[in-house]
């Protein structure tokens, strides 16, 4: 059973950059068909696809995020990771990884992560 | 970029009657669209894939219907333990995105 965990700052303020890990288990990044992928939910709002990276370090992110998000993977510790810099209380969100693979709907997630933007 | 617009925003429905939730894709994702039920705390369920695929454990209740760009969720008899949150998503092969709709809240009447 894969698990998913996500780690990070829960407090950051703004204009700086928020950085989120997740740890996967029972399963190895490198070498999988599988994309890794976060989606936050602000709260009180809905689901918000932020983006996806491959093992090899290809990434897409949606449109509005582009020019503030980095996704990478690091395959020697199993983990992958989420940069958002200029962070406002927008950004104040639960963020969640997850395991995704192309043409089929998320099949796991993190427990979720909070993150609060704010001074 | 795809957009997918879910209505209505809010339904109200009694306990024991029949709900319908659409969600419109702003371009053909053919049949690659879920739907995910959210309750207050937890993370999304996965309810539907394929547009009409009952996920693992998912009562017979829980039907999607639809292809290309409208689609159709119906409960068929409102349990009291399905008045959540419902999104749909869809699932692109290339460029690979995973977008949502903003969400329907069942609420009881």
């Amino acid at each position: 059973q894969v698990q998913l965990q996500e780690s990070g700052p829960g407090l950051v303020k703004p204009s700086e950059t928020l950085s989120l890990t997740c740890s996967v288990s029972a399963g190895s990044i490198s070498g999988s068909p599988y994309y890794w992928g976060w989606i936050r939910q602000p709260p009180g709002k809905g689901l918000e696809w932020i983006g996806a990276v491959f093992y090899t370090g290809s990434a897409y992110y949606r449109t509005s995020l582009k020019s503030r998000v980095t996704m990478s993977v690091d395959t020697s510790k199993n983990q992958f990771s989420l940069k958002l810099t200029s962070v406002t209380a927008a950004d104040t969100a639960i963020y969640y990884c997850t395991r995704l693979l192309t043409q089929r709907p998320v099949d796991y997630w993190g427990q979720g992560t909070l993150v609060i933007v704010s001074s | 970029e795809m957009v997918l617009t879910q209505s209505p925003a809010t339904l109200s429905v009694s306990p024991g009657e029949r709900a319908t939730l659409s969600c419109r894709a702003s371009q053909s994702v053919s049949s690659n669209l879920a739907w995910y039920q959210q309750k207050p705390g937890q993370a999304p369920r996965l309810l539907i894939y394929g547009a009409s695929t009952r996920a693992s454990g998912i009562p017979a209740r829980f039907s999607g219907s639809g292809s290309g760009t409208e689609f159709t969720l119906t409960i068929s008899s409102l349990q009291s333990e399905d008045f959540a949150v419902y999104y749909c998503q869809q699932y692109n092969n290339w460029p690979p995105t995973w977008m949502f709709g903003q969400g329907t809240r069942v609420e009881i009447k």
